[in-house]
């Protein structure tokens, strides 16, 4: 089975500080995701990468940044958190297929991030 | 860009009867995948069931099957014989190529009753 595994699943953080939630597939996967889940506006892709040091800014990438040095990891960095980014982030990874579809992802368990 | 749609965003239904969720997307692309996705209270995103754009046939899944209209960009889920782990947010997703991932829905939250 696909194993993506988030580093924690609730984080408290203080306006200000540099966060970093990490993110490990072992199915190989090329792609990986970061989304963030918003009561009443469903899951929002905030980055994307297809590769190793690959990246793509998603629909909501401000205040936010991504590191993907290997495979299997996908870093997401708040460079100065704020309370409007407290929220659920989901990541989570596909294979990319040759006819470059994207199809079904497999997502970790989530990290409840509360900034105060 | 592409957008999904569900507008239903909550459901109930007693244990054991027949619920289906609704899901329109909007696209110009011809090949795609539609998904349907189940967040139980534990968080973890479970894919339920998956369609590919150029089949014809409808997906099914033990209990769970879709209604998938091309034309119409319509992807509907049917739950049968509904179960108390039924119980969780469904949410309808979308993915073509590039680098958009999947586009979700808003999702729908469905409740089962004893």
């Amino acid at each position: 089975d696909v194993k993506v595994t988030q580093s924690s699943r609730y984080l408290v953080k203080r306006t200000g500080e540099k966060v970093f939630l990490e993110c490990v597939q072992d199915m190989d996967h090329e792609n990986m995701f970061w989304y963030r889940q918003d009561p009443g506006l469903g899951l929002r892709l905030i980055y994307f990468s297809y590769d190793v040091k690959m990246k793509e800014k998603g629909d909501i990438p401000e205040g936010y940044s991504v590191s993907r040095e290997k495979k299997e990891r996908f870093s997401l960095i708040l460079e100065s958190a704020s309370t409007n980014q407290t929220s659920m982030y989901l990541c989570a990874s596909s294979r990319r297929y040759s006819g470059g579809l994207n199809t079904e992802a497999f997502f970790g368990q989530g990290t409840r991030l509360t900034v105060v | 860009a592409q957008t999904v749609t569900q507008s239903q965003p909550e459901m109930s239904v007693q244990e054991a009867e027949t619920v289906t969720l609704s899901c329109t997307y909007d696209t110009s692309e011809s090949d795609y995948y539609l998904f349907w996705y189940k967040q139980p209270p534990s968080r973890q995103m479970i894919l339920v069931i998956r369609q590919e754009a150029y089949k014809q046939q409808n997906a099914t899944e033990n209990r769970f099957s879709v209604n998938f209209q091309k034309a119409a960009k319509s992807f509907s889920l049917k739950i049968s014989d509904s179960q108390l782990g039924d119980a969780a947010m469904y949410f309808c997703a979308y993915g073509a190529g590039g680098a958009d991932g999947l586009t979700f829905g808003k999702g729908t939250h469905l409740i089962i009753q004893p």
